[in-house]
């Protein structure tokens, strides 16, 4: 099946920086790309869907100025959490779509994200 | 308004079968997928189900009724590390996937 690669899977921030976490189509071209939030025994909330080449689109209740998502190409999106605090800390997750199944099959592994 | 359905947690015997009900509601359909997740990981993908039927795939197999807005995620022959989160998710007719909040299994030896 398609790869997702999603980096890192584990970081650790002070309070106030910013943090950004790349996510990769390895072996297919993503038109699309989500990103979700994860909180511990809950399931996935959808933030933003990532459309290579123009912005991105963010669900209701996210703040994009906090959340930047870019996906510069059809294989790499990028969210970047900006002025972290520790509310932040989460799981985050991407996903892309396939361009050739039109379907959103796989996820990254995942990064979990720690502000101190 | 848009919904998933699924039990909040089963537990089910090693080497027997369960089965993980869902029932949905989206605006369109394009779609029914089931995910498994282990604690601290990501969704891993294991079906797609746009037509009405079983599809069967190792172990595991998947079942829509699109007239009903139902499916179910059949398990056979349980192992040990089945036990995990099990994720329901129907795909509306922008292409956007809904999610239930999963149904937690737990195998007994």
């Amino acid at each position: 099946g398609a790869v997702v690669s999603q980096h890192p899977s584990r970081v650790i921030c002070k309070s106030g920086t910013s943090v950004k976490i790349e996510c990769r189509s390895l072996d297919f071209q993503a038109t699309t790309m989500f990103w979700y939030r994860q909180f511990p025994k809950q399931s996935l909330m959808l933030m933003a869907t990532s459309n290579e080449g123009s912005k991105a689109t963010y669900e209701q209740g996210v703040e994009k100025d906090k959340f930047l998502i870019n996906h510069a190409s059809l294989t790499l999106s990028t969210l970047t959490v900006t002025s972290a605090h520790p509310e932040d800390s989460s799981f985050y997750i991407c996903s892309a779509r396939d361009i050739g199944t039109d379907t959103e099959a796989f996820f990254g592994q995942g990064t979990r994200l720690t502000v101190v | 308004g848009q919904n998933i359905d699924q039990p909040t947690e089963m537990t089910a015997t090693e080497g027997a079968i369960v089965q993980i009900n869902c029932t949905y509601q989206t605006s369109g359909f394009n779609g029914l997928f089931w995910y498994q997740q282990h604690a601290g990981e990501a969704p891993t993908f294991l079906s797609y189900n746009v037509l009405d039927g079983l599809e069967e795939k190792g172990r595991f197999s998947s079942f829509l009724s699109r007239s009903k807005g139902y499916s179910y995620l059949l398990l056979k022959e349980l192992q040990m590390k089945d036990s995990a989160s099990y994720l329901c998710a129907g795909m509306d007719s922008n292409y956007q996937l809904i999610w239930g909040a999963g149904t937690k299994l737990i195998i007994k030896p």
